[in-house]
């Protein structure tokens, strides 16, 4: 397993189009998170998917936001009108179920979403 | 509102000295830390975590202390060294694990 893998790693856009972005979490994982960074900040919560249930959505989440994990593998985040406020670093992660053995989550490098 | 505050954007120390990152929260139902180090243009990788039962885990170089009364940890990196040096995010989690709240990330230098 090679990781968390996420394409594509830069995405430019005008402003108004839409982006869709993919996740291939570690296969074992039966979770799925999405976190969104901007310069100078720290990761933000987005959402979370447990097998392919979407269990808890953060309110930064709007509704031109959507995220899917159709069979509780991959996962796809589409943002529909972009905004240049949409411009960040969309972080996929996943991580085993919270117990023991549990070490956090393994993130994905990243993909780079400018919009212009 | 900033739950996780690293109130020191940056960090310098020499090479073989002990590095020290700090972190503080707010919320009282945080019950699971972590920190994750930071290279640019990859995603944060996991460090060290530490569960409120504990006050102190240690994992080679790396020793992350907790101080629940004071809503308080921090990350000891002994001895540095020049590969260390990178973003560290502290993060927390109440209710298992569900989320993770991150700081704003202090950016270590180690310098030869």
């Amino acid at each position: 397993d090679t990781g968390v893998s996420q394409n594509p790693r830069h995405k430019i856009t005008k402003r108004g189009q839409n982006v869709t972005f993919r996740c291939d979490p570690i296969s074992e994982h039966n979770r799925l998170y999405w976190y969104r960074q901007t310069l100078g900040q720290g990761p933000e919560f987005l959402t979370y998917f447990q097998n392919e249930a979407q269990l808890e959505k953060s309110r930064l989440l709007s509704d031109r936001f959507s995220a899917e994990r159709p069979k509780g593998s991959f996962s796809t985040l589409e943002i529909q009108r972009t905004e240049q406020g949409d411009s960040a670093m969309y972080l996929c992660a996943s991580s085993l179920v919270p117990g023991e053995g549990y070490s956090g989550y393994t993130f994905g490098s990243g993909t780079r979403l400018t919009v212009v | 509102d900033q739950q996780v505050k690293q109130n020191s954007p940056s960090l310098s120390v020499q090479e073989g000295r002990i590095s020290i990152l700090n972190c503080d929260y707010t919320n009282s139902m945080f019950d699971y830390f972590l920190w994750y180090k930071k290279y640019p243009a990859e995603g944060p990788t996991f460090l060290i975590s530490i569960s409120s039962i504990k006050d102190k885990n240690e994992d080679g170089r790396f020793t992350v202390f907790l101080n629940k009364s004071a809503k308080h940890l921090s990350l000891h990196i002994v001895p540095s060294q020049p590969g260390d040096s990178a973003v560290y995010f502290c993060a927390a989690s109440a209710e298992g694990g569900n989320q993770f709240y991150f700081g704003t990330g202090t950016s270590l230098t180690v310098i030869p």
